[in-house]
């Protein structure tokens, strides 16, 4: 079955430190990755997207992440965290079914 | 251009009612996704529409319904509210084109509160 596994529900970082969130899929074929940011009451703004050739992927707000078919992985990196940061972090991949399949999300904490 | 709008933003109801909450697309997209978020279950995927067609459905009692209109707007009705359905109801729409990679753009969401 199709799945994405985010393994850290919160992770803590100081501001200016470097920041990696942990995302594992599960799918039969080549996936479509995303990941999303969330701020307290707020919808699902997309950081940035996967569906095929150059691994690393760059998106908004400094933010990068790269695909490795070999590991199932899609994490998340920023060199330098801001305070403005913190929110909540999904991963997701396309089902294949008109549909998004969602990783359980990480909350980021940033300690200033 | 627009992105999604979602209303109402807030809703309270108590046990038994039942609730209407609508989703205006961007505007050229024809697929409508409707997602549940709690942070017990996270976001569950409800049901998807396509050209008034839902296409997609996900696994939710049949008290949760939608449906989709020529313009592409689209509306999930809860019937007789439990408490457990206070959640975050997320709208995303996406050109919706079959095989295409399709990318999902997301409403603010309706905080749906059941007393």
């Amino acid at each position: 079955a199709q799945s994405v596994t985010q393994p850290d529900i919160h992770i803590t970082v100081s501001e200016g430190a470097s920041l990696e969130l942990r995302c594992n899929y599960s799918y039969g074929a080549t996936p479509y990755l995303f990941w999303y940011v969330q701020s307290p009451g707020q919808g699902l703004q997309l950081l940035l997207k996967y569906f095929s050739g150059d691994t690393l992927v760059q998106g908004i707000k400094g933010f990068e992440a790269e695909f490795k078919r070999s590991q199932s992985s899609f994490n998340l990196r920023k060199p330098s965290v801001h305070w403005s940061d913190a929110a909540e972090y999904f991963c997701a991949v396309d089902g294949g079914t008109y549909k998004y399949i969602f990783g359980t999300g990480t909350r980021l904490k940033v300690l200033a | 251009k627009a992105g999604v709008t979602q209303t109402p933003r807030y809703l309270i109801k108590t046990r038994g009612q039942q609730v209407t909450l609508s989703c205006s697309p961007i505007s050229g997209h024809r697929s409508v996704s409707w997602y549940q978020q709690t942070p017990g279950q996270g976001l569950q995927f409800l049901f998807e529409y396509f050209s008034e067609t839902q296409r997609n459905k996900g696994n939710f009692p049949g008290r949760f319904s939608g449906r989709q209109f020529s313009n592409s707007r689209s509306e999930m009705n809860v019937s007789t509210l439990e408490l457990g359905d206070s959640a975050l109801y997320l709208c995303a729409s996406s050109l919706g084109s079959r095989g295409d990679y399709n990318e999902q753009f997301f409403g603010p969401g309706t905080r749906l509160t059941v007393l």
